[in-house]
């Protein structure tokens, strides 16, 4: 399968601990985003990068939240101190910025919940 | 990026065409209306785009209205496998922004046999 994975599935952790997700986004493709769901809402954005630079953040992403991907290839977001509030979906995705339309492709999501 | 608003869920019979409205009043030249869906459990997945010109692809059309203030995604021929939550999205053009996507609640479509 050449789509977006993420790793890992679900994650259950205590309030105050810290983890981390990867995503893997579709080979040579150059922006990578990380957004995040509640139930029952829609995806919110987070950060998005352009091969290694993160090029955006939004409010959304307090000081607990870091995002980094270090080749350009796969991305890691940790988020430290764990909180409730955090228990989402978190959802990678990948597009191929060409100058046109860059369609993104969403991996299947990790979920997080914290106890 | 304008808002957009959608109903919050329809209903379609299997085999009949599905016609899920979108208003964006607040649409500007230079924005396009792209429509994306969210199976359960799963990413959303990309459906079609356009800016003032009808389009067609082999999932879905879209119809953008003369003054762009609202559009409506079709699917011919709804089936079971259509039933998911559709987003409608208004956001700068291709060349432009930086990309990002910016969600509503969008539309929980389900198709009945």
């Amino acid at each position: 399968d050449t789509g977006v994975s993420q790793d890992p599935r679900h994650k259950i952790t205590k309030r105050g601990q810290n983890v981390t997700f990867r995503c893997d986004p579709i080979s040579e493709h150059n922006r990578l985003y990380w957004y995040r769901q509640t139930l029952g809402q829609g995806p919110e954005f987070l950060t998005y990068f352009q091969n290694e630079a993160q090029l955006e953040k939004s409010r959304l992403l307090s000081d607990r939240f870091s995002a980094e991907r270090p080749k350009g290839s796969f991305s890691t977001l940790e988020i430290q101190r764990t909180e409730q509030g955090d228990s989402a979906m978190y959802l990678c995705a990948s597009s191929h910025r060409t100058g046109g339309f860059n369609e993104q492709f969403f991996g299947p999501g990790t979920r997080l919940t914290v106890l | 990026d304008a808002k957009t608003t959608q109903p919050t869920s329809m209903d379609c019979a299997e085999g009949r065409a599905a016609n899920l409205p979108c208003n964006h009043s607040t649409i500007s030249g230079n924005e396009y209306v792209y429509w994306y869906r969210q199976i359960h459990s799963q990413g959303p997945q990309y459906i079609i785009h356009g800016l003032k010109n009808n389009e067609t692809n082999e999932m879905a059309s879209l119809i953008i209205t003369e003054d762009r203030k609202s559009s409506t995604l079709i699917l011919p021929h709804a089936t079971l496998r259509d039933t998911a939550v559709y987003y409608c999205i208004v956001r700068g053009g291709p060349g432009g922004s930086q990309g990002n996507l910016i969600f509503g609640k969008g539309t929980k479509l389900s198709v009945k046999p």
